[in-house]
C-alpha cells in the first residue's frame, strides 16, 4: 500500500503564502489518487478542507475558504496543499489522506505542523 | 443535522478490552461506511478499519487484524470498536468518521482510551 510523507513542521508569516507537501511512496503515482486534505486544531477531530486529483476532479470542503487550494506536482509525486493569505487561525496540523481502493486500506500522511509567524 | 456522538472516555488495564460506540443521527444511517481513526499523543492520524452500516461488512488495517472488531447495530444507528489485548501504546484519541463519497466529512468527538496498571 502506499505511504504519504509529509514534512513534519513548517512555518510562514501571516499574510505569507505556505506549500505543503504530500509526497506519495515509489512505486505510485500521485496522478493515480484522490489526495484530500484536513486541518486539525488542538482538542478537536479534523476538519476536512478539500480533495484534489486533477483540476476536472477536485472539490471544496463546505465553509473552506478559497484560499485553501489543492494540486499535484507531478514532478515530485506529491499531493500539494496551497494557502494563501496566511492568518493567525491557520496555524493547526495538517494531514493529507487517500484511499487505497486495491487493499482496501486508508492511508494519512504524519501530518505538518503549521507555525504561523 | 448530522452528528457522531461518541462514549465516554475509558481506563483500562494492559491485556483488557475496549468497546467504544459512536451513534449517528441526522441523516441514513445505512447509507455512508463509518471509520475508525485513532490517533496518540501528539501523534498523527492512524486508520482502523470501516465498516458498512448496511450490510456489516468490516474491512481492518493489516495492523489491527485479528485485535479489533467493528459491528453495527441499526436498530439504535450506533457503530462499535471493541479492541481486545490492550497495551500501552494503545492510549489515544479514537475518533468515528462519516465517509462522504470521497472524504470523511463528519467526525465524533473522539475517546479517549487510556492504558495503565
Amino acid at each position: 500500500q502506499p505511504v504519504l510523507t509529509q514534512p513534519s513542521s513548517h512555518s510562514a508569516s501571516s499574510g505569507a503564502s505556505v506549500r505543503l507537501t504530500c509526497m506519495l511512496s515509489s512505486g505510485f503515482s500521485v496522478g493515480d489518487f484522490w489526495i484530500r486534505w484536513y486541518q486539525q486544531k488542538p482538542g478537536n477531530p479534523p476538519r476536512y478542507l478539500l480533495y484534489y486529483h486533477s483540476d476536472s476532479n477536485k472539490g471544496q470542503g463546505s465553509g473552506v475558504p478559497s484560499r485553501f487550494s489543492g494540486s499535484n506536482d507531478a514532478s515530485a509525486n506529491a499531493g500539494i496543499l496551497r494557502i494563501s493569505g496566511l492568518q493567525p487561525e491557520d496555524e493547526a496540523d495538517y494531514y493529507c489522506g487517500t484511499w487505497h481502493s486495491n487493499s482496501k486500506t486508508q492511508v494519512f500522511g504524519g501530518g505538518t505542523k503549521l507555525t504561523v509567524l | 443535522q448530522v452528528q457522531m456522538v461518541q462514549s465516554g472516555a475509558e481506563v483500562k488495564t494492559p491485556g483488557a478490552s475496549v468497546k467504544i460506540s459512536c451513534k449517528a443521527s441526522g441523516y441514513t444511517f445505512t447509507s455512508y461506511y463509518i471509520h475508525w481513526v485513532r490517533q496518540a499523543p501528539g501523534q498523527g492520524l492512524e486508520w482502523m478499519g470501516v465498516i458498512n452500516p448496511s450490510g456489516g461488512k468490516t474491512y481492518y488495517a493489516q495492523k489491527f487484524q485479528g485485535r479489533v472488531t467493528m459491528t453495527r447495530d441499526t436498530s439504535t444507528s450506533t457503530v462499535y470498536m471493541e479492541m481486545s489485548s490492550l497495551r500501552s501504546e494503545d492510549t489515544a484519541v479514537y475518533y468515528c468518521a462519516r465517509k462522504q463519497t470521497n472524504y470523511f466529512d463528519y467526525w465524533g468527538q473522539g475517546t479517549l482510551v487510556t492504558v495503565s496498571s
